[in-house]
């Protein structure tokens, strides 16, 4: 089944803790990214990446780091959560093009106390 | 600086009738557009697309439409169902892969 597998779902952490939220997909695609929801303000773009060691600043990168050594994993890392980081987070993945549906994950539920 | 807007934040409607979702934008570079669904505790899933030489694109109950002179565009749901309640968001892309969304609507199909 095709699918974005993002882990974990909740996460309950400190202010400082380093943190770490994989993204894995199955469909070769070449293209991820990662998106946090907030009321009121959609969908933004963190960071991104066209391809394998290509990664790229998104809408709102602060506080965020990222890395592709593979083509199917596309974690996001979070050096010193702070509590502005609580969000509901989204990794997703498609075929670089003009016409590609991005595929999406269940979502990451994070609360930084 | 929003340059996808959804005005409305909820829309209700009953079951059987026309559902119009609408979405605004700025940059008129963009050229490919989207609606996504979301319901709670999923991602959000494609719905339906529509490129900028187009002016409507149809897939079965669901109709998106552009007009690009007013950097506007549209989804029409009919008839609505109680399954179709979710929040529904606006993309937009150009060069590439990199989608811009909008703030999303909630809509909600009353039996």
């Amino acid at each position: 089944e095709a699918q974005v597998t993002q882990n974990p779902r909740y996460l309950i952490t400190v202010t400082g803790k380093k943190l770490t939220v994989t993204c894995s997909q199955n469909m070769n695609h070449e293209y991820m990214s990662w998106y946090r929801q907030d009321p009121g303000l959609g969908l933004r773009q963190i960071y991104y990446s066209m391809n394998v060691e290509v990664t790229d600043k998104g809408d709102v990168p602060e506080g965020y780091k990222v890395s592709r050594k593979e083509k199917r994993n596309f974690p996001l890392i979070l050096e010193s959560p702070s509590p502005n980081q609580t969000s509901l987070y989204f990794c997703a993945s498609s075929f670089y093009g003009e016409k590609s549906e991005a595929f999406f994950g269940q979502g990451t539920r994070l609360t930084v106390v | 600086d929003q340059q996808v807007k959804q005005n409305s934040p909820s829309l209700s409607v009953q079951e059987g009738r026309i559902s119009i979702l609408n979405c605004d934008y700025t940059n008129s570079m963009f050229d490919y557009f989207l609606w996504y669904k979301k319901y709670p505790a999923e991602g959000p899933t494609f719905l339906i697309s529509i490129s900028s030489i187009k002016d409507k694109n149809e897939d079965g109950r669901f109709t998106v439409f552009l007009n690009k002179s007013a950097k506007h565009l549209s989804l029409h749901i009919v008839p609505s169902q109680p399954g179709d309640s979710a929040v529904y968001f606006c993309a937009a892309r150009f060069s590439g892969s990199r989608l811009t969304f909008g703030e999303g609507t909630q809509l909600t199909v009353n039996p």
